[in-house]
């Protein structure tokens, strides 16, 4: 079965200061791996995905993640914090995985709260 | 304004009460979930339609009943609910087909509690 892991429960860095947020995941074959945001009260939101190609992907707002097939991650990097970057952060892993009727699930991890101090 | 609307944002109500989420989307989707989110613990699917047929049940209590009548809408019907089910509950449209590929679009949500 397909798992994600994000070791880090909560984060916090001070504006400006670089980022990174880890994300290891366990799946059979090549993932498609995704970063979504939620801040507060709000719902998620695509930071960026991977499918193929190019390990290092760019997203929305100055974010990217690079894909590591060795180390099984996908962390995410911004190299300045802005104080509006404070939410939570979801990796998730989607694959050609049957499951249940016959669809496909997308698997998201605990989630990381980042805490920014001005 | 992600184009994924849900309704009602709070709602509160007791063990014994029947209400309806309703989610609707206006991207042209075909896919359409239901995720629980409680705290400290991943999204949890719920349900999947796809082009209106639901493809995915995840093991979900009969007091949970979803609706979907048309590919742009989608409804959770609740009924004689416990504590432990009050969560934010997000609705998401994918452009669908089966794949792990799937981006979604989330709505912002609809938080219940469960008295």
């Amino acid at each position: 079965a397909q798992s994600v892991t994000q070791p880090d429960i909560h984060i916090t860095v001070s504006e400006g200061a670089s980022l990174e947020l880890r994300c290891n995941y366990s799946y059979g074959a090549t993932p498609y791996l995704f970063w979504y945001v939620q801040s507060p009260g709000q719902g998620l939101q695509l930071l960026l995905k991977y499918f193929s190609g190019d390990t290092l992907v760019q997203g929305i707002k100055g974010f990217e993640a690079e894909f590591k097939r060795s180390q099984s991650s996908f962390n995410l990097r911004k190299p300045s914090v802005h104080w509006s970057d404070a939410a939570e952060y979801f990796c998730a892993v989607g694959g050609e995985i049957y499951s249940g009727a016959g669809s496909y699930q997308l698997t998201f991890g605990k989630g990381t709260k980042l805490s920014v101090i001005p | 304004e992600t184009g994924v609307t849900q309704t009602p944002r709070h709602l509160v109500m007791g063990m014994t009460n029947k209400k309806s989420l309703k989610c609707e989307q206006h991207l042209g989707h075909n896919a359409m979930y239901w995720y629980k989110q409680s705290a400290k613990k991943p999204l949890e699917l719920m349900f999947v339609y796809n082009f209106k047929e639901q493809t995915e049940n995840n093991s979900v209590p009969s007091r949970f009943s979803p609706e979907c009548p048309n590919s742009s809408h989608l409804f959770l019907h609740l009924h004689t609910l416990q504590p432990e089910d009050s969560a934010l509950y997000l609705c998401a449209s994918a452009q669908g087909g089966y794949s792990g590929a799937n981006v979604l679009t989330f709505g912002a949500g609809s938080r219940l509690t469960v008295l």
